[in-house]
């Protein structure tokens, strides 16, 4: 049972809006601890979408975008393409487990 | 760039211990973290701990007790090893640089490699 929720899926047709959401609480994205964002294509290893909650890293479309507020942070994707199929996940540190914690996953559909 | 590669059986008996290496490539495994995450077939991520190349370590707190972590700067690898194994531990197992205090996430994964716990 991860600390960090996301919902199981999004969905939204080709250049379409969508944001994935990632609740926590103050033991870890409330703390400030920063949220990292995941990509992971069907077979592949994940790859890092945005690093400390909005900076994208060299390479990565700048139609990702994250933000964070309070105990949540939001990772969106603007102009929606079919490459954008995959599983997302944001990741953080938590101080009462004293380690670094994975949210459940989103998966994203294009229809 | 930095590249890395994880190695190790395949197949490990219930009871017994997972053992797997990861080796980077391109550049210097000094001065740095290193993870190891696993995932379970159509499930999400799972963070099982972090070393630096001092030894330092970080384990996940739901697998401390099983998880030994390991640095070897002259071969430029590091490694796991999970004991006493269940079929809970099937997975595939990534071996990624980072997180550091710093930020940046894990930014640099192996492949993965599958481990199936099966007698």
């Amino acid at each position: 049972q991860s600390v960090l929720t996301q919902p199981p899926s999004v969905s939204g047709a080709p250049g379409q809006r969508v944001t994935i959401s990632c609740t926590g609480s103050s033991a870890n994205i409330g703390a400030g601890y920063d949220v990292h964002w995941y990509q992971q294509l069907p077979g592949t290893a994940p790859k890092v979408l945005i690093y400390g909650n909005s900076n994208r890293p060299s390479g990565v479309p700048d139609r990702f975008s994250g933000s964070k507020s309070g105990t949540s942070a939001s990772l969106a994707i603007t102009g929606l393409q079919a490459e954008d199929e995959a599983d997302y996940y944001c990741q953080s540190y938590d101080s009462s487990l004293s380690g670094y914690v994975f949210g459940t996953g989103t998966k994203v559909t294009v229809l | 760039q930095v590249q890395l590669q994880e190695s190790g059986p395949g197949l490990v008996k219930p009871s017994e211990t997972l053992s797997l290496t990861c080796s980077v490539s391109g550049g210097s495994i000094s001065s740095d973290y290193w993870s190891w995450i696993r995932q379970p077939a159509g499930k999400g991520l799972e963070w099982i701990g972090r070393i630096y190349t001092s030894g330092s370590t970080n384990y996940n707190p739901s697998l401390k007790s099983r998880v030994t972590m390991s640095v070897d700067t002259s071969k430029n690898q590091f490694s796991l090893k999970l004991s006493s194994v269940t079929a809970a531990d099937t997975a595939v197992y990534y071996c990624a640089r980072g997180p550091r205090p710093s930020g940046f996430g894990m930014d640099v994964w192996g492949q993965g490699t599958t481990v199936t716990v099966s007698s």
